[in-house]
């Protein structure tokens, strides 16, 4: 059973550049959360995003955007990169529809931001 | 904000019970008590969750107290991969976001 998967593992990028990350979600699940984790911190709610709609959102900036595919794979995007976005970013995924909807969220492993 | 509150370390000696504490003492009615832990630079792990009545799977049980203010994780035979930060959580299902605390950094000594 394929768990919640995350591209890349790593990665760097300087002020004001741009960047995408992916998430694939566990196998059966339809949901895709995203978090910010600072180091030392808790993770921090970015959005949610289901039937490729963004469901909620936290306290994030519009800098902060993303995408939910047919296949319910998510990408997050962040725009004009601030030394403040370096950060664990986490997706976690859960099922919402159905009768035998299961609203735990299964988190990847994360995609660790360096942002010089 | 957080609705709960834990200590922030615990120690617990390996192949004893580690028992974590949690309260959450404005839990509403239709709110659910799930635990995550967050081994170092991973994503955090599902354990458990429960409403009123106690729970158990294979990584753990969860206590909840009768007025469900308050709750226990219990790790019955730590070891030492059980050190993590563990987080204590109070969540409405179909509620889209996880609002995490500091959590308790459990350190199991050999």
């Amino acid at each position: 059973d394929a768990g919640v998967t995350q591209s890349p593992t790593h990665l760097i990028k300087t002020r004001g550049q741009q960047v995408t990350l992916r998430c694939s979600p566990k196998s059966g699940h339809d949901t895709v959360s995203w978090y910010q984790q600072a180091l030392g911190q808790g993770p921090q709610f970015i959005f949610q995003y289901y039937e490729e709609e963004e469901r909620q959102r936290g306290n994030f900036p519009d800098r902060f955007s993303g995408h939910q595919f047919p296949n319910y794979s998510s990408e997050l995007n962040v725009n004009a990169l601030l030394l403040g976005d370096s950060a664990l970013y986490l997706c976690a995924s859960s099922l919402l529809s159905g009768r035998t909807f299961s609203e735990t969220q299964y988190f990847g492993p994360g995609t660790r931001l360096l942002v010089l | 904000d957080a609705k709960t509150t834990q200590p922030p370390s615990m120690d617990c000696a390996e192949g004893r019970a580690a028992n974590l504490p949690c309260n959450h003492s404005t839990i509403s009615g239709n709110e659910y008590v799930y635990w995550y832990r967050q081994i170092h630079s991973q994503g955090p792990q599902y354990i458990i969750h429960g409403l009123k009545n106690n729970e158990t799977n294979e990584m753990a049980s969860l206590i909840i107290t009768e007025d469900r203010k308050s709750s226990t994780l219990i790790l019955p035979h730590a070891t030492l991969r059980d050190t993590a930060v563990y987080y204590c959580i109070v969540r409405v299902l179909r509620d889209d976001k996880i609002i995490f605390g500091k959590g308790t950094r459990l350190h199991i000594l050999p």
